[in-house]
Parts: C-alpha cells; structure tokens; sequence
C-alpha cells in the first residue's frame, strides 16, 4: 500500500507568480486535505476535497484554489504569491469525509517565496 | 485566544527521563485528540490519538486527556535522543472537516 506522495518537495517561485502543489492520496482513499505550515507554526487547514467537490475551507484567500480528480489525486494552486506564502504545504488523504481517526501527512512541499 | 495552546519550549530533559507535554484547547466540542511528532524539516507523524477521558498508553507514549479541563498531555517515558522534535497537539470538533493545531513544543532529550 502506498502512502501519500507530494510533489515537488521544493520549489523557489517570485512574489506575484502562480504555482502548483500536486498530491497522490493514499490507495483507498477518497478525501484529500492541504495545510499550510509556516515556519515555528502548526500546520494550518486551507481546505478539503472528497470526491471531486470541495468539502471545507479555512481562513485562506480566494488565490489558494485546488482541484480533486476522479483517482482522487489533488492539487494546490496559489496565485498571485505573497512572501508569506513561504512555508510546508502538506497534503493527507483519509478514506472518509471526515478526519476522526487523524491524518497520515505526505512529505510535503517547501515554497519558498522571494 | 488560541484555539489549541502549547508551550513553545524548548523543553530539555537528560536521557532516560520522563518528558511531559501539555495543550490546553479553547472549544468544548472538540472529541478527538491528537500527539504528532516533527522532526526539523520533516513533515508531522501520529503518534498517539485519544478520544476519552483518562490515560492512553502506547508503549513508552502515553496520552492523558481530560476534557473538564480542556487539557490533553502526552508523556514519554525512558526519553531517548531519538525523541528530540517538535510535538503538536490536534484536536477535531465533532462535525468539523479539519484538525486545529497548536504551534508545537520543541523538546531535546540530551545524552
């Protein structure tokens, strides 16, 4: 059984380009969610995809979007990036629509905005 | 107020001891409880989730939980250099889609 996967694990973009986070959710799995951790911080929900529909969203601007395909692989797309933009982005799958039993993280995604 | 409060440490104790971690969370409907351990530049690992109250124990792990108080910890017993990360405490309301992190306490186990 595979785990989540993320990629690519580091990127360098300049502030006001666009970029895009992409994750393979574990077999099985049909829900996939993305945090933002900024450096010294918790990790922070930006929002959630369960089959195809976006299923819960944090405190993040429009610019933050994504997208769920029918393998249930995800992807983060931030536009018009900001410094603070800078940090992990984590991306977890769970099988159901909820989250009851915790996430297993994937490695991650560190942006680096400058 | 936060949602979900840690001490940010850094907490230190010699090898062999035991290293307790405290959170103290604000919504008296969350149900579910979570230990995640970081190390620096990884992504956060469950180690330990609890869901009622009083002690859970995972091997040298053991998460306490009391909801009156709003407060979960999580003990390491026979501390092992290993150990030293970074541990956030997650809650989850009930009906909610996420976990509400703390920041994190750093811990060190030193030889």
């Amino acid at each position: 059984e595979t785990g989540v996967t993320q990629s690519p694990t580091h990127l360098i973009k300049t502030r006001g380009q666009q970029v895009t986070l992409r994750c393979s959710s574990q077999s099985g799995h049909n829900t996939v969610s993305w945090y933002q951790q900024a450096l010294g911080q918790g990790p922070q929900f930006i929002f959630q995809y369960y089959r195809e529909e976006e299923n819960g969203r944090g405190n993040f601007p429009p610019r933050f979007s994504g997208l769920q395909f029918p393998n249930y692989s995800s992807e983060l797309n931030v536009n018009a990036l900001e410094l603070d933009d800078s940090a992990l982005y984590l991306c977890a799958s769970s099988s159901t629509g909820a989250s009851d039993y915790g996430y297993t993280f994937g490695s991650g995604t560190r942006l680096t905005v400058v | 107020q936060k949602e979900v409060e840690q001490n940010s440490g850094p907490l230190s104790v010699p090898e062999g001891a035991i290293a307790s971690l405290n959170c103290t969370y604000s919504d008296r409907g969350s149900q579910s409880f979570f230990w995640y351990r970081q190390y620096s530049g990884k992504s956060p690992e469950l180690i330990m989730s609890i869901y009622s109250n009083g002690d859970k124990e995972d091997g040298r792990f053991t998460a306490q939980l009391n909801k009156a108080s709003q407060y979960v910890s999580l003990l390491i017993r026979d501390s092992q250099p290993s150990d030293s990360a970074t541990y956030l405490c997650a809650v989850k309301r009930g009906s909610a889609r996420q976990l509400t992190f703390g920041s994190g306490t750093q811990l060190t186990v030193l030889p």
